[in-house]
């Protein structure tokens, strides 16, 4: 199955600034997911991006807050923007992996303060 | 909207005992369910069902759908504190939607 390196692991972020999350996949893969699990919560995905074209946003997501970029087939990025406390979440970055099923990035824990 | 159920949301076990987890979906266009098991950060693949009545298993965890019923179990027999753990279960459908549950949290005692 794929290899997913995801960074940063942790960060603690003023309100009001951004932050970049990057994965990349040592693999091309043609679909990535990114997710967030607030605390106590569950995994929700917040799009889906394909290389060459824009991402997919689920319900409750925008671009303008979660701007996704896809530049090649093995690495993308997520940006988290105008953090306010509320954004304070994991954020995993997934591909699929055919009967392997789904690999997750190691995941970023985010606390804005 | 899709929906994902997991039963128990949490359960406590002493070393050595055998716990079934439970997990519905409400789907169409149904593709496959998938168990991971999420023990910090980054959810661990387990399982991938598409078949019903095909049991799967690794070790001491077994997995089984049944898509007449809608539904899957997640056995782990002879469980070990190291099986503590949130279990998520996640159905995805055709159109690579993916959909989790909101994961049952095991905790296995010495």
């Amino acid at each position: 199955s794929a290899v997913i390196s995801q960074k940063p692991s942790r960060d603690i972020c003023q309100r009001g600034t951004s932050l970049t999350i990057q994965c990349q996949v040592d693999s091309q893969v043609t679909m990535m997911f990114w997710y967030r699990q607030q605390p106590g919560q569950s995994l929700t995905l917040i799009a889906t991006a394909n290389q060459g074209s824009e991402a997919t946003y689920e319900s409750g997501f925008v671009i303008d807050k979660f701007p996704i970029s896809r530049p090649n087939l093995t690495f993308s990025t997520l940006t988290v923007s105008n953090m306010s406390p509320e954004d304070s979440s994991i954020y995993l970055c997934s591909v699929e992996g055919g009967s392997l099923g789904y690999t997750f990035g190691s995941g970023t824990r985010l606390t804005v303060v | 909207e899709d929906k994902v159920v997991q039963s128990p949301l949490s359960l406590v076990v002493h070393e050595g005992d055998t716990v079934t987890l439970n997990c519905s979906y409400e789907v169409t266009n149904f593709r496959s369910l998938l168990w991971y098991k999420q023990e910090k950060k980054a959810p661990t693949f387990l399982f991938m069902l598409t078949s019903s009545g095909i049991e799967k298993k690794s070790g001491r965890l077994s997995s089984i759908l049944d898509k007449k019923e809608l539904f899957s179990i997640l056995n782990i027999t002879a469980t070990q504190t190291g099986d503590s753990a949130v279990y998520l279960c996640a159905q995805a459908d055709y159109g690579q939607n993916f959909v989790f549950g909101p994961g049952t949290r095991l905790s296995v005692l010495p």
